[in-house]
């Protein structure tokens, strides 16, 4: 276990559904991200978050809204997702060098 | 924008050959890093190097950081099934900038 964890570990949704994944990480660490992992693009950054700041968005379609309430709490919204969104989604934290990843959440779009 | 070049893509060796994955950046980096995923797991750290010509060891892993500060590889020796993964490098660059990783290198060991 690195103390970060990710919720659910699985997901199968429909294009219409509207679902949440869940990150929380337990090692006190400032900056928290979202990468898509698949086949064509093995890590593939979404979004950074610093001190529950936004700092990078890597042109990511409004389909996926990131939201950090704190420090320790990340979430990722997804609405209207496509087939082509189906992958593996990495939750990470760090607090200067080293980037702690979670098991992430398998995500199926139908 | 940085972009980091890791190859070969895939390797498949006989259970005790060496294996190396070489890593290239378009920028000069203040730092590379090292992860393993495991098949079916996450990226786990392995290593950070940050000084020009660097050269660490890890048991039967070597990691070296080139000269210009550019360029990385990774070099296992007399390979194992626990070796099985894909490996990535991420350069890192002065500032607040992420992590740039490469498209990892997947190994697969034949026993």
């Amino acid at each position: 276990e690195t103390g970060v964890t990710q919720t659910p570990r699985h997901l199968v949704m429909g294009m219409t559904n509207k679902k949440s994944l869940k990150c929380e990480q337990h090692l006190g660490h400032n900056a928290m991200y979202w990468y898509k992992q698949s086949a064509k693009k093995p890590l593939e950054l979404m979004f950074v978050y610093n001190f529950k700041e936004q700092t990078e968005n890597n042109s990511v379609p409004s389909r996926f809204s990131p939201e950090c309430p704190n420090s320790s709490h990340l979430f990722l919204h997804l609405h209207t997702l496509q087939p082509e969104d189906s992958a593996l989604y990495l939750c990470a934290s760090s607090q200067a060098t080293e980037q702690f990843f979670g098991p992430g959440t398998r995500l199926t779009v139908l | 924008g940085q972009q980091v070049m890791q190859i070969p893509q895939y390797q498949h060796v006989q259970e005790g050959e060496d294996f190396t994955t070489y890593c290239n950046s378009s920028t000069t980096l203040s730092n590379i890093q090292w992860y393993k995923q495991r098949p079916g797991g996450h990226p786990v750290f392995l290593i950070q190097l940050v000084k020009s010509g660097e050269v660490k060891k890890q048991k039967r892993l070597t990691f070296q950081f080139g000269e210009a500060k550019k360029n990385s590889s990774l070099h296992i020796t007399a390979t194992q099934t626990t070796d099985v993964g894909t490996y990535f490098c991420a350069g890192g660059d002065s500032g607040n900038t992420p992590l740039v990783f490469g498209k990892g290198t997947r190994l697969s060991v034949i026993a």
